[in-house]
């Protein structure tokens, strides 16, 4: 199976600041990649998926980037409702696998 | 308004059945490929399990592996996830999720709000 790996595990951070969180696969995945938000008690939702495709409806403030093994989520000019846990899934092959995730908390 | 609804949660004794539904609205259910995610309390997310748009392709994670079977009824627009022999690293909540795409598995674009199986005597 793919392991994937997140850091960091948490950052703290203030609204307007950009974060980057990195996701490693422990193999090439390509493009496979997909991340989601999950706030606290709510269902996960879906923000980017072949690594730089934003999904519909979500702001562009959020970017990702990377292949192979490599991949970046941004979030640029954070906002109060983005304060939550990211976590990046690779689609490459089956099973599925996510990260262990970030959580992005208020300094 | 695409709305994917899950039941049949609850308390389940070590090494018992059973069997959630995720009950979809608002898209072509037969088009899309289907998933389960869960989430045991405090941890993060665990893919589980997908089935194709007709229903002849499953997957599974290998910690459900020959206990776990994923199913669905596309004449009631409803996705099934069968568990026997519980552990207690089943407890969690169960989410069902949509594929974003209905031609390639890239990712989920809808997910249901879950329900929670706890395992324990």
């Amino acid at each position: 199976d793919i392991q994937m790996t997140q850091s960091p595990s948490s950052v703290s951070a203030s609204v307007g600041d950009r974060i980057t969180i990195t996701c490693r696969a422990s193999q090439g995945i390509g493009t496979w990649l997909a991340w989601y938000q999950q706030r606290p008690e709510k269902a996960p939702k879906l923000l980017i998926y072949g690594a730089s495709r934003l999904h519909s409806g979500v702001p562009s403030r959020f970017s990702g980037s990377g292949s192979g093994t490599d991949f970046t989520l941004i979030i640029s000019g954070l906002q109060p409702e983005d304060f939550a846990t990211y976590y990046c899934q690779q689609a490459n092959s089956f099973p599925w696998t996510f990260g262990q995730g970030t959580k992005v908390e208020i300094k | 308004q695409v709305q994917l609804v899950e039941s049949g949660g609850g308390v389940v004794q070590p090494g018992r059945s059973l069997r959630l539904s995720c009950a979809a609205s608002g898209f072509i259910f037969s088009s899309f490929g289907m998933h389960w995610v869960r989430q045991a309390p405090g941890k993060g997310l665990e893919w589980v399990a997908v089935i194709s748009h007709d229903g002849k392709k499953q997957y599974y994670a290998d910690s459900v592996k020959g206990r776990f079977t994923i199913s669905r009824d596309n004449s009631k627009n409803t996705l099934y996830l069968e568990m026997v022999s519980q552990r207690d690293e089943d407890t969690a909540v169960y989410h069902c999720a949509k594929e974003r795409d209905p031609r390639v598995s890239t990712s989920m674009d809808v997910w249901g709000q879950g329900t929670t199986v706890t395992v324990s005597s």
